[in-house]
């Protein structure tokens, strides 16, 4: 079945803790990403990727790290977690970079709270 | 640059009647223009997409959305609501760049509820 994973689904931490948030694509996609979901701020773009080793920052990116080493995996990686960083984030993926045209198919989400 | 505004935070009706949510963007050059669809607790889904084709488009679940560039809308109608179409609705603009990198920008969501 074609689908976008992630790992976890839900995740409790405290502040400072580094932690990694694991998304894998099994439809041979080029063109990954990251978002938060807020209330009322609808999803903004925290990292993108293009292809393998190519990453660029989107809307939100500070406080972020995120690697593309293989075509299907992109983690996201929370060095030193603040409060603020509370949120539900999702992966996505779509076929290729293109002008903007591809759909985007979304992993199931990550809630993670930051205490 | 790219904006899209929903135009209701909220729409709600009763299951038969019709449905209409709103969209109006901003983009300085020809947009694609998405609506995507999350249940509660799951992920995003692709309702529709506008890519410089048809104007009128037709997507799952009986929805549509018909893009009008005098008017920078791309409002979401579907003929009689069911039950199972209670959901949040994103509208999202996309413009390529010469790099091939793009960034979506997303509405901030238009939450429907559907009575009995």
């Amino acid at each position: 079945e074609a689908q976008v994973t992630q790992n976890p689904r839900y995740l409790i931490t405290v502040t400072g803790k580094k932690l990694t948030v694991t998304c894998s694509q099994n439809m041979n996609h080029e063109y990954m990403s990251w978002y938060r979901q807020d209330p009322g701020l609808g999803l903004r773009q925290i990292y993108y990727s293009m292809n393998v080793e190519v990453t660029d920052k989107g809307d939100v990116p500070e406080g972020y790290k995120v690697s593309r080493k293989e075509k299907r995996n992109f983690p996201l990686i929370l060095e030193s977690p603040s409060p603020n960083q509370t949120s539900l984030y999702f992966c996505a993926s779509s076929l290729s970079v293109g002008q903007g045209t591809d759909t985007q198919y979304f992993g199931p989400g990550t809630r993670l709270t930051v205490l | 640059a790219q904006s899209v505004t929903q135009l209701d935070s909220h729409v709600s009706v009763s299951e038969g009647t019709p449905v209409l949510l709103r969209c109006n963007y901003s983009s300085s050059y020809s947009p694609s223009l998405f609506w995507y669809v999350q249940h509660p607790n799951k992920g995003l889904q692709l309702l529709l997409k506008y890519t410089s084709a048809a104007t009128l488009v037709k997507g799952i679940n009986g929805f549509e959305a018909e893009f009008k560039k005098s008017e920078t809308s791309f409002h979401l109608t579907k003929p009689s609501a069911h039950m199972s179409d209670a959901a949040e609705y994103f509208c999202v603009v996309t413009v390529g760049s010469s790099g091939g990198s793009y960034i979506p920008t997303f509405g901030r969501g238009t939450s429907l509820i559907v009575h009995p």
